[in-house]
């Protein structure tokens, strides 16, 4: 079966604008996670969506939002954008718990600030 | 908050030898861990999950145990080959996962 997605897998953007990057996860999984990757913070837990709700939250500014469609599909959204918002955007479905079930992760989206 | 330490942070390996990935945690409230890759510039591909009531699982030549008086976790890689060079994480936690900075292990042909 398909694996999860997503898309654009590189952008580039300048301070101030904003971007949406979308996931879409394997058919049947209604979890959608999103970590942010960088080299000197490793992988940090963004948000998680499940049944279009946001079931759990980390520690990221208001600019970081989500959300989640019928279809399980997610998307990611960052608003006024920062240097250090530079990172690798990582997406991961799971059939329904993310602690308990196996993540599989989507090839991630590439954001470069300028 | 958890915190997941991984040591050594990097390895070099000549072909065919058994290695020790390490990995430790400060939150003592141990739930399922799972062990990871990610090959440059790719996402995660999981390895093993390891239920909060178990103590080990195997795959092929992986295997991961859970000391949960102890707060660690290790990954044992058998016969090692070049293509097993990757950076491997582990994560741990309750609602979401809490990642290790991960090692990043290469094995020499």
């Amino acid at each position: 079966k398909a694996g999860v997605t997503q898309t654009p897998r590189y952008l580039i953007k300048t301070r101030g604008q904003q971007v949406t990057l979308s996931c879409s996860p394997i058919s049947g999984h209604r979890s959608v996670s999103w970590y942010q990757q960088t080299p000197g913070q490793g992988l940090q837990f963004l948000f998680e969506y499940f049944s279009e709700t946001q079931r759990n939250k980390g520690n990221f500014p208001g600019r970081f939002s989500g959300r989640q469609f019928s279809n399980s599909r997610s998307e990611m959204n960052v608003s006024t954008l920062e240097l250090g918002d530079s990172a690798l955007y990582l997406c991961a479905s799971t059939r329904d718990q993310p602690a308990t079930d196996t993540q599989y992760f989507g090839p991630g989206t590439r954001l470069t600030v300028l | 908050k958890q915190e997941v330490t991984q040591i050594p942070a990097a390895l070099s390996v000549p072909e065919g030898e058994n290695l020790v990935l390490n990995c430790s945690f400060t939150d003592s409230a141990i739930y399922n861990l799972q062990w990871f890759r990610q090959d440059p510039g790719k996402g995660l591909t999981s390895l093993l999950l390891i239920q909060s009531s178990q103590r080990e699982q195997t795959s092929g030549r992986l295997n991961a145990s859970l000391d949960k008086s102890s707060g660690r976790s290790t990954l044992y890689i058998a016969a090692s080959q070049p293509g097993d060079s990757a950076t491997y994480l582990c994560a741990n936690g309750a609602n979401n996962l809490f990642f290790g900075t991960g090692t990043r292990l290469t094995v020499i042909p």
